[in-house]
């Protein structure tokens, strides 16, 4: 039973330019969450996605945007990369009715 | 807003040793659950140890157990018997039992097990 995986693993933008991230969750999961974690901090939570819709979004600008499939899994896009986003960025998937939260091992963005 | 503090940017103990890692937390809900994630060098963030609020027994996970004293707000993790495998970040974390797994960390503390 495949975890949590999320792609790409690595990767390097330039300021202005956008990003797509990918996540899919943990086989029988329906929800899945991104968080952002910056170098030395914890993660901060950017938003929820469970039937498609947005559930709910942390303090982040509308530059953050993100898409769940009928399949569950998901995307975030970032726009007009700035330098403050680079981070590693984590996924989770839950079941909407509770349970344990799983992480993938995340995608780290680099902008120069 | 909740909010959760770990006060121990690092640690180190030796191996076979002993530790414990502080966090508080704040919030005026009485419903929520509090964890303790593990995160390696590998990047994957592994649930350590989950309290519910409302149990009273302070939870335990073969080497792992909490102390959690709610009305003190405070959630620490004891490690016992040090293994060089437990070298990495923890996190304390937080749940509102309502907030759909919004889960809020606290800033990490670096552990490592000393050979």
């Amino acid at each position: 039973d495949a975890g949590v995986t999320q792609s790409p693993t690595h990767l390097i933008k330039t300021r202005g330019q956008q990003v797509t991230l990918r996540c899919s969750p943990k086989s029988g999961h329906d929800t899945v969450s991104w968080y952002q974690q910056a170098l030395g901090q914890g993660p901060q939570f950017i938003f929820q996605y469970y039937e498609e819709e947005e559930r709910q979004r942390g303090n982040f600008p509308d530059r953050f945007s993100g898409h769940q499939f009928p399949n569950y899994s998901s995307e975030l896009n970032v726009n007009a990369l700035l330098l403050g986003d680079s981070a590693l960025y984590l996924c989770a998937s839950s079941l909407m009715e509770g349970g344990r939260m799983f992480f993938g091992e995340g995608s780290r963005l680099t902008v120069l | 807003a909740q909010t959760v503090t770990q006060s121990q940017p690092e640690m180190s103990v030796q191996e076979a040793e002993t530790v414990t890692l502080s966090c508080t937390y704040d919030t005026s809900e009485s419903n929520y659950y509090l964890f303790w994630y593990k995160q390696p060098p590998s990047r994957q963030m592994i649930l350590v140890i989950r309290q519910e609020a409302y149990k009273q027994q302070n939870a335990t996970e073969n080497r792992f157990s909490v102390n959690f004293q709610k009305a003190a707000k405070s959630f620490s993790l004891k490690i016992s018997d040090s293994q060089l495998g437990d070298t990495a970040m923890y996190f304390c974390a937080f749940i509102w039992v309502a907030s759909y797994d919004k889960v809020i960390f606290g800033p990490g503390t670096s552990l490592s097990v000393i050979p």
